[in-house]
């Protein structure tokens, strides 16, 4: 149980397009979703945090017009990157926190989707 | 100074070693302290979790945390090859909905 998965795996992608990445928990409900991105031999940093219904919560530094995120559903949690440059080249990891009080803080993490802006 | 500290490592050992993985961190309302293990071009997987001082065993995984010295480890008995990877801890102040504060990792390489 507790499979989150990333879609696309990986994405190629010309500079100045947009691209989008779905997040899906596949056997629980998620209140909370969490978006991060990981450069080459470096941790993840947080971007954003997106609760069900309401507006993502976005950390300092990151853009929220270009990074928009949309958590539709319990299930589903989507990150458009806008006009995507290579400098947003970057392996992006979400995460997903089931519904209800849990007896600990569990998140549990897709695969990953690596992005490449050419 | 960084909120959560971790020795980027690269780590090599044999196999058979016993490893030590240690994380400083200076935010003294963590309670929630997590260790991650992530493979290459992979999501993390969450490996142990602790909840204030103390030591959690989980078959040749034993985490410690020392809230007062402000000091997480993670133990790795008889290491094997198949250990190699990426271990990141993780700091959170609340149990619910909170997110984590991730350390720069460890890369680890277990040798055959």
């Amino acid at each position: 149980g507790a499979v989150v998965s990333q879609h696309p795996s990986w994405v190629i992608c010309k500079s100045g397009t947009s691209v989008k990445i779905e997040c899906r928990s596949l056997d629980f409900q998620a209140t909370t979703m969490f978006w991060y991105r990981q450069f080459p031999k470096q941790s993840l940093m947080l971007m954003a945090t997106s609760n069900e219904g309401s507006k993502a919560t976005y950390e300092q530094g990151v853009e929220k017009d270009k990074f928009l995120i949309n958590h539709a559903s319990l299930t589903l949690s989507t990150l458009t990157v806008t006009s995507a440059h290579p400098e947003d080249s970057s392996f992006y990891i979400c995460s997903a926190s089931p519904l209800g009080v849990s007896s600990y803080n569990e998140q549990f993490f897709g695969p990953g989707t690596r992005l490449t802006v050419l | 100074q960084k909120e959560v500290e971790q020795d980027p490592g690269p780590l090599s050992v044999p196999e058979g070693a016993i490893v030590s993985l240690n994380c400083t961190y200076s935010n003294s309302a963590f309670q929630y302290f997590m260790w991650y293990r992530q493979y290459s071009r992979k999501g993390p997987e969450l490996l142990m979790y602790t909840y204030s001082s103390g030591n959690k065993e989980d078959g040749r995984f034993t985490a410690q945390v020392d809230k007062s010295s402000k000091y997480i480890s993670l133990f790795i008995r008889d290491s094997q090859p198949s250990d190699s990877a990426t271990y990141l801890c993780a700091m959170s102040v609340s149990n619910y909905g909170q997110n984590f504060v991730f350390g720069p990792g460890t890369r680890l390489s277990v040798l055959p």
